[in-house]
């Protein structure tokens, strides 16, 4: 069965630290899809990167990065140098090959960056 | 380019009360889905839809109903709102690509 765990409920730092919210998945399928979405205190869900079971290259977006280790079935998400407006709850999601377009998303981290 | 509309954005019943809220996509996505979003729990798949006159039960199905009769329009009934419906409510349609899911903005259903 698919899933999706986020262990981290809630982080706390303190602006300008490295921050890493950890997400780490289960599946059957090898043909998956794997999502990292931001919401921040509006609400709304904000898409963040999709990656492909058969792309295990590590991505980098400005002050984002992602790590995607097959090996331990984990996607985890570092913000370098945080911000303030980087507090919102982050959701990790599992998306397997047609599956009807089914996500299955973690329980969210709450992230607070204090000044 | 309008994305997932949803409506209403806020909306209070009472118990026993039905009531439907509107998904509309104008971006021809096959996908649909409607989710709903509790504290601690992320988002729980409620029913889905691969297409138009398709459907089928996601994860928490129970006092739900959907239905698809276009490709543009996925709305979700409640036929009989309990408490246990208090939650936030998202759709989102996406392509069978695995490309990314759009998301409305979401409806906050309150149940007294």
């Amino acid at each position: 069965a698919q899933k999706v765990t986020q262990a981290q409920t809630e982080i706390s730092v303190v602006e300008k630290e490295d921050v890493t919210l950890d997400c780490v998945y289960e599946t059957r399928d090898t043909t998956y899809y794997l999502f990292w979405y931001k919401q921040p205190p509006s609400g709304e869900l904000v898409f963040l990167i999709r990656r492909n079971s058969f792309d295990e290259q590590n991505e980098i977006s400005g002050r984002y990065s992602w790590n995607f280790q097959k090996s331990t079935s984990s996607f985890n998400f570092t913000i370098t140098a945080s911000q303030v407006v980087d507090s919102a709850v982050y959701f990790c999601a599992l998306s397997e090959n047609n599956q009807g377009g089914k996500l299955i998303f973690g329980q969210g981290t709450e992230l607070s960056v204090k000044p | 380019n309008a994305g997932v509309t949803q409506t209403p954005k806020f909306q209070v019943l009472k118990t026993g009360q039905s009531m439907t809220l509107q998904c509309a996509q104008d971006m021809n996505h096959e996908y649909m889905s409607w989710y709903r979003q509790d504290p601690g729990m992320g988002l729980r798949l409620i029913h889905y839809s691969v297409g138009a006159g398709i459907t089928d039960q996601g994860e928490v199905p129970n006092g739900y109903n959907v239905s698809r009769s276009t490709t543009e329009d996925f709305p979700l009934r409640l036929l009989s709102a309990a408490p246990s419906q208090t939650s936030v409510y998202f759709c989102a349609s996406r392509t069978p690509r695995g490309t990314e899911a759009f998301f409305g903005q979401g409806t906050r259903l309150t149940v007294v």
